[in-house]
């Protein structure tokens, strides 16, 4: 069965830097994209970016430009969101998650999430 | 501000119908497929419906969904108490090549 396991909750200051992986098992990796979603407390799905695992092509929203930067090593099915430039705004729980049918239509599966909390 | 517009909440009582609304422009849900989210409290979204109908397998009969024009619907018909959650659309832009969701609805069983 298709799984999305993420690393644990990170704690940064800020201006800090993190990465957060994305370990996938059930499929072959490089067949689907992985897109990477965030949801800070109480507050709904924000769209950050997508990674083609096969090409490491990537795309992103305007606002995360020049602070995202998303990886893959196919040699252990694993993709990284890595966030730089830490505020308080970036306090939230990180998803990667799995095109569904290989369209790019949906995100059919979805990793457990990750907390990142941004303090000082 | 999400460019997808949704209703901030909806209730019903059990075994009643709901719909949500997810409305946008031709740039998003105009030209491109819709998907439909369920997210239980501190869990993941699950996808509910793909390419703007289509229910995956394991997804009830009870939810459907359709689009017309630059807006989409969600329909869950019967509603039980565990179906309180929140409900999300999402599509593509093609002008700003991004993806996106809506705001989010949250359905109360009464």
């Amino acid at each position: 069965q298709v799984q999305l396991v993420q690393s644990g909750a990170e704690v940064k200051e800020p201006g800090a830097s993190v990465k957060v992986s994305c370990k996938a098992s059930g499929y072959t990796f490089t067949n689907y994209d992985i897109n990477w979603v965030r949801q800070a407390t109480g507050q709904g799905l924000e769209w950050m970016g997508w990674m083609n695992p096969n090409s490491g092509n990537t795309g992103h929203a305007q606002k995360f430009q020049g602070r995202v930067t998303m990886t893959r090593d196919t040699s252990i099915s694993t993709a990284y969101m890595e966030l730089n430039s830490l505020t308080s705004e970036d306090t939230a729980v990180y998803y990667c998650a799995r095109d569904f049918d290989g369209s790019g239509s949906a995100r059919g599966y979805w990793g457990q999430g990750t907390l990142v909390t941004v303090s000082s | 501000q999400s460019a997808l517009t949704q209703p901030p909440s909806v209730s019903a009582a059990p075994g009643q119908k709901v719909t949500i609304s997810c409305s946008g422009s031709s740039s998003n849900i105009g030209n491109n497929y819709v998907s439909w989210y369920q997210q239980l409290p501190g869990t993941a979204p699950k996808l509910l419906i793909y390419k703007n109908d289509k229910r995956p397998s394991g997804i009830p009969d009870r939810f459907s969904g359709s689009k017309s024009g630059t807006s989409a619907t969600l329909d869950i018909t019967g509603l039980q108490a565990g179906d309180e959650a929140g409900y999300y659309c999402g599509t593509w832009d093609s002008s700003l090549t991004v993806g996106m969701f809506g705001g989010g609805t949250k359905l109360t069983v009464l």
